[in-house]
């Protein structure tokens, strides 16, 4: 497709257990974006690719989370030992350009809703 | 901690008003603004983009930036039902990431 695709679109999990959310970024886009984004909240960021390596993972909210993007396209974003507080819908973008000069222009998919029973 | 903050609403404006919507944020080193929409149980769409003080025009939205007061806000003129969602500010440090406010509920009525 044209644009951002993520899966699963909804995720349902207990306590403790692991999960994955993938993201498909719009061919050619060398920037992708994590954002996490709870009820009433604006989203939240997590961590920031340029091509295959994580440049800014200040966002991360604590090491049960991690990302990954190894051929510089897809991106799993991976989170050990789920907790009640991480049901959010988790967002991801990706953009043209590259670095503090882009537009910001960023490209978002519709979203996977987790929710941790 | 680097915040922009908007107020949630629900800003209510009646078909063919102008509705104006309010963002500030506490960096001074914040270099680039932006106005995302969002409508319900969909993704964040970009409306406009700003960079330097002033004003920017396109169709019937323009964007307002006064950094001297940390400010930035977005006119939507001749309001429209369609233009009922959350409006969403953000903001861009020296780094990747766009910081984003809570965002604005705007309902526009018939």
């Amino acid at each position: 497709g044209a644009g951002v695709s993520q899966t699963p679109s909804n995720k349902v999990t207990e306590k403790g257990k692991y999960v994955e959310l993938r993201c498909d970024p719009i061919s050619g886009h060398t920037a992708l974006y994590w954002y996490r984004q709870s009820l009433g909240q604006g989203p939240e960021f997590l961590i920031y690719f340029q091509g295959t390596g994580a440049a800014d993972d200040s966002g991360l909210p604590n090491d049960r989370f991690f990302a990954v993007r190894p051929e510089g396209s897809v991106s799993t974003l991976k989170i050990q030992r789920t907790e009640r507080g991480d049901s959010a819908v988790y967002l991801c973008a990706s953009s043209r350009k590259a670095g503090p000069a882009e537009t910001g222009e960023l490209f978002f998919g519709e979203g996977s809703r987790l929710t941790v029973l | 901690q680097k915040e922009v903050e908007q107020n949630s609403g629900p800003l209510s404006v009646p078909e063919g008003a102008i509705a104006s919507l309010n963002c500030t944020y506490s960096d001074r080193g914040s270099q680039s603004f932006f106005w995302y929409r969002q409508y319900s149980g969909k993704s964040p769409e970009l409306i406009m983009f700003i960079y330097s003080n002033g004003d920017k025009e396109d169709g019937r939205f323009t964007a307002q930036l006064n950094k001297a007061s940390q400010y930035v806000s977005l006119l939507i003129r001749d309001s429209q039902p369609s233009d009922s969602a959350t409006y969403l500010c953000a903001v861009k440090h020296s780094g990747y990431a766009l910081n984003f406010g809570k965002g604005t509920s705007l309902l526009v009525t018939p």
